[in-house]
C-alpha cells in the first residue's frame, strides 16, 4: 500500500501563486492519476483537476496540475488567487486495486 | 446524475452501519464506472472505504476490510455499506461516489452524518 502526504496547511495573499505537493510513499507517481479535490466547508467534494493536469469544464484556467518523476510528487497550483479559493485541497491516486487520499491541505486565502 | 445517501444517523458501539445510495440520471449497470463509499471523520480528511463494479467486483480499504460489505442492486439502481463492530472512531460524515474508471470521482453524493453513540 501506498500513502500520499501534503503539507498541512499553505497561506497566500489575493492575486499571488500557490502550490500544493502531494508526494507519493512508494511505487511511481507517474504509474496511476492523480487527482484534485476541492473541499468548501459543510460541501461535498469537487474535482478540480483529473488524469494528472486535466481541468473539468467550469473550473477556470487558475489551477493547474503537474507530475515531477523525479520528486515522485504530484503538484496542484492556483495562481491569481482568489478569496473563494480558500478551502481544503485532497490529493487522489490509486495502485493495486486500492483507491489513496492525500491528508488535505487547508488554504488560506489572506 | 445525482446520488443521495440514506441510513441511520446514530448507531450503537459495537452494531452495524448500514447506509444505501441511490443513484438517479444515469445507470448503475455501465460498464465505465465504479461506485464507492468515502467518508471523513469530524474535522479531519478523507477516507476511502470501499468500492464497486456493477458486475459485483469489490475493492476495500485494506484497514477496514475485515468489517466492510459493499453491494449492489442493480433493479434498484442502489448500491449498499454496511460496516460492522462500529466504535466512536467510525463517527463521520459519509459519501457515496462514482468512479470514473479507477481515475477521477466525478460525482458525490451530499454527504450523511453518522454517530456512533450509546
Amino acid at each position: 500500500n501506498f500513502m500520499l502526504t501534503q503539507p498541512h496547511s499553505v497561506s497566500e495573499s489575493p492575486g499571488k501563486t500557490v502550490t500544493i505537493s502531494c508526494t507519493r510513499s512508494s511505487g511511481s507517481i507517474a504509474d496511476n492519476y492523480v487527482q484534485w479535490y476541492q473541499q468548501r466547508p459543510g460541501s461535498s467534494p469537487t474535482t478540480v483537476i483529473y488524469e494528472d493536469n486535466q481541468r473539468p469544464s467550469g473550473v477556470p484556467d487558475r489551477f493547474s496540475g503537474s507530475i515531477d518523476s523525479s520528486s515522485n510528487s504530484a503538484s496542484l497550483t492556483i495562481s491569481g488567487l482568489k478569496t473563494e479559493d480558500e478551502a481544503d485541497y485532497y490529493c487522489q491516486s490509486y495502485g493495486s486495486s486500492i483507491w489513496v487520499f492525500g491528508g488535505g491541505t487547508k488554504l488560506t486565502v489572506l | 446524475l445525482l446520488l443521495q445517501e440514506s441510513g441511520p444517523g446514530l448507531v450503537k458501539p459495537s452494531e452495524t452501519l448500514s447506509l444505501t445510495c441511490s443513484v438517479s440520471g444515469g445507470s448503475i449497470s455501465s460498464n465505465s464506472y465504479y461506485w464507492g463509499w468515502i467518508r471523513q471523520p469530524p474535522g479531519k480528511g478523507l477516507e476511502w472505504i470501499g468500492s464497486i463494479y456493477y458486475s459485483g467486483n469489490t475493492y476495500y480499504n485494506p484497514s477496514l476490510k475485515s468489517r466492510v460489505t459493499i453491494s449492489v442492486d442493480t433493479s434498484k439502481n442502489q448500491f449498499s455499506l454496511k460496516l460492522n463492530s462500529v466504535t466512536a472512531a467510525d463517527t463521520a460524515v459519509y459519501y457515496c461516489a462514482r468512479h470514473v474508471g479507477v481515475a477521477t470521482i466525478d460525482y458525490w453524493g451530499q454527504g450523511t452524518l453518522v454517530t456512533v453513540s450509546s
